[in-house]
């Protein structure tokens, strides 16, 4: 039982350059999140999806994409990366039993 | 959005100290989650607990919803303790979580 599952768990950008991060859950769960961390900030919610086939912003949306791809998995996509998305990435999911959030390991993102 | 305030930003501990952590939040919930950050950076949940009071070994937390505060015990601390300790809101059921800036949890031997 793998739990949440993020890729890649490093990545080094160019500024203008564009990349997809994944995540999967195998725990059936309904929803599913992306946050970034900064340094002094805690976590932010970049966008989530309370179930399959909808998606809906945080409170740091801009620049950033989702697609909820199926139950299982949602991605995040930065079509034109900048320095300042420089962070680390999570993703996290929730079942329907108190929306416990369960994370995964992250994806560090440096944007040169 | 809400506002969620942690306190203290950052503590040094002893090795088998008590400690008390507090998350003020500036409107009501209906979800509150404890989570500690290891320093290796995965997140684990530590606690569920929009109200009332619950214990899982030597942690313990307390929320008391009416006056939008929440309370993290650790008791007898040990080195595995230390990272950051985070606490989350959610207000309604619209699935949108907002974070504290944690403590940073230090325990030296």
């Amino acid at each position: 039982n793998a739990g949440v599952t993020q890729t890649p768990k490093f990545q080094v950008l160019k500024t203008g350059q564009s990349m997809t991060l994944q995540c999967a859950q195998d725990m059936n769960h309904n929803s599913m999140y992306w946050y970034r961390q900064d340094p002094g900030m805690g976590l932010r919610l970049i966008y989530y999806s309370a179930s399959e086939g909808t998606t809906d912003k945080g409170e740091v949306p801009n620049g950033y994409n989702v697609s909820r791809l199926n139950k299982r998995e949602f991605s995040l996509r930065l079509e034109s990366a900048a320095p300042s998305q420089t962070s680390v990435y999570f993703c996290a999911s929730s079942g329907t039993d108190k929306n416990i959030q369960y994370f995964g390991a992250g994806t560090r993102l440096s944007v040169l | 959005g809400i506002q969620v305030e942690q306190s203290p930003p950052d503590l040094i501990l002893q090795e088998g100290a008590n400690s008390t952590l507090r998350c003020n939040f500036s409107d009501s919930v209906n979800n509150l989650q404890w989570f500690h950050q290891n320093p290796w950076g995965q997140l684990i949940n530590l606690f569920y607990i929009p109200s009332g009071t619950k214990q899982n070994g030597r942690l313990s937390a307390t929320t008391v919803a009416t006056e939008r505060y929440s309370l993290l015990y650790i008791s007898s601390s040990q080195t595995t303790d230390s990272g950051v300790y985070f606490c989350a809101v959610e207000r309604g059921t619209g699935n949108q979580f907002y974070f504290g800036t944690g403590t940073s949890l230090t325990v030296i031997p």
